[in-house]
C-alpha cells in the first residue's frame, strides 16, 4: 500500500459544479495535511493546510479531514476553467527522529466551460 | 527576494558531465527539500535538510547524486556523470519548520543530451 494515494484522474467537471478530490494515507500518526495545485509547467503552490478533524473553508475551497478514516479531501465550489490543474495531497508523518512529508501522485482536474 | 530562488532555470549539458543546481530558500526557513519531476509524472522526493544536516537522504537515486547545505541557507544538488535519465525538472522547497507548508521554487529544467 502506498503511503499517500489519490485518484489519478483525469477528473472532469462542468464549469460551476463542485469538484471533489480525495486522498487517503496509511500512517495513523500523520499530523499535518496539505493541498497543493500545480499548473502544467509550473511549480506546486499551496492551497490549504489542515491539522484537525473537520472542515476548513477558504473562499471556494474546503478541506475536510477525517483521521479515523485516514482520509482528507478538497472540495472546489463553483469550479472555473482556471481551476484546471493537478492537485497534490501532502501528508506529514513523524519518523523515528524526523518529520517526513509525503506527496501523493496528484489528481488531474479539468473544468469544462 | 521573498520566495525560493533556484538557479539556473535551465541547464543543457552533455552526458557524462557534472552539474550543480542551486537553491536559495526563503530567509529563516529551517527545512529544505529537493524533488525531481519528470514530464507528466509526480514529485519524486530526493533529500530533506533540517538546518545543515540531512536526516532523510532516502530519495537520492544513486551515488552520483549528492547535496549539501551550508549556513542553514543555500543548498546545492550535484549530479556527477550525468545520464539521459537524469533529464527532469529539479524542484527545491523550503518551510519554516518541517510541520509547516512547503514553498516551492520555479525549478531547474535539466536536459542531458
Amino acid at each position: 500500500q502506498k503511503e499517500v494515494e489519490q485518484n489519478s484522474g483525469p477528473l472532469s467537471v462542468p464549469e460551476g459544479a463542485i469538484a471533489s478530490l480525495n486522498c487517503t494515507y496509511s500512517d495513523r500518526g500523520s499530523q499535518s495535511f496539505f493541498w497543493y495545485r500545480q499548473y502544467s509547467g509550473k511549480s506546486p503552490e499551496l492551497i490549504m493546510s489542515i491539522y484537525s478533524n473537520g472542515d476548513k473553508e477558504d473562499g471556494r475551497f474546503t478541506a475536510q479531514l477525517n483521521k479515523a478514516s485516514q482520509y482528507v479531501s478538497l472540495l472546489i465550489r463553483d469550479s472555473q476553467p482556471s481551476d484546471s490543474a493537478t492537485y497534490l495531497c501532502a501528508v506529514k508523518t513523524v519518523k523515528t527522529s524526523y518529520d517526513k512529508v509525503i506527496f501523493g501522485p496528484g489528481t488531474s482536474l479539468s473544468v469544462i466551460p | 527576494g521573498a520566495g525560493v530562488s533556484q538557479s539556473p532555470s535551465n541547464k543543457v549539458t552533455e552526458k557524462g558531465k557534472d552539474v550543480e543546481l542551486r537553491c536559495d530558500p526563503i530567509s529563516g526557513h529551517t527545512a529544505l527539500y529537493w524533488y525531481r519531476q519528470s514530464l507528466g509524472q509526480g514529485l519524486e522526493f530526493l533529500i530533506y535538510f533540517q538546518g545543515n544536516s540531512a536526516p532523510d537522504k532516502s530519495g537520492l537515486p544513486s551515488d552520483r547524486f549528492s547535496a549539501e547545505r551550508t549556513g542553514g541557507s543555500v543548498s546545492t544538488l550535484t549530479i556527477q556523470r550525468t545520464q539521459q535519465e537524469d533529464s527532469a525538472v529539479y524542484l527545491c522547497a523550503s518551510s519554516f519548520f518541517s510541520n509547516q507548508p512547503q514553498h516551492f521554487g520555479d525549478g531547474t529544467r535539466l536536459s542531458i543530451l
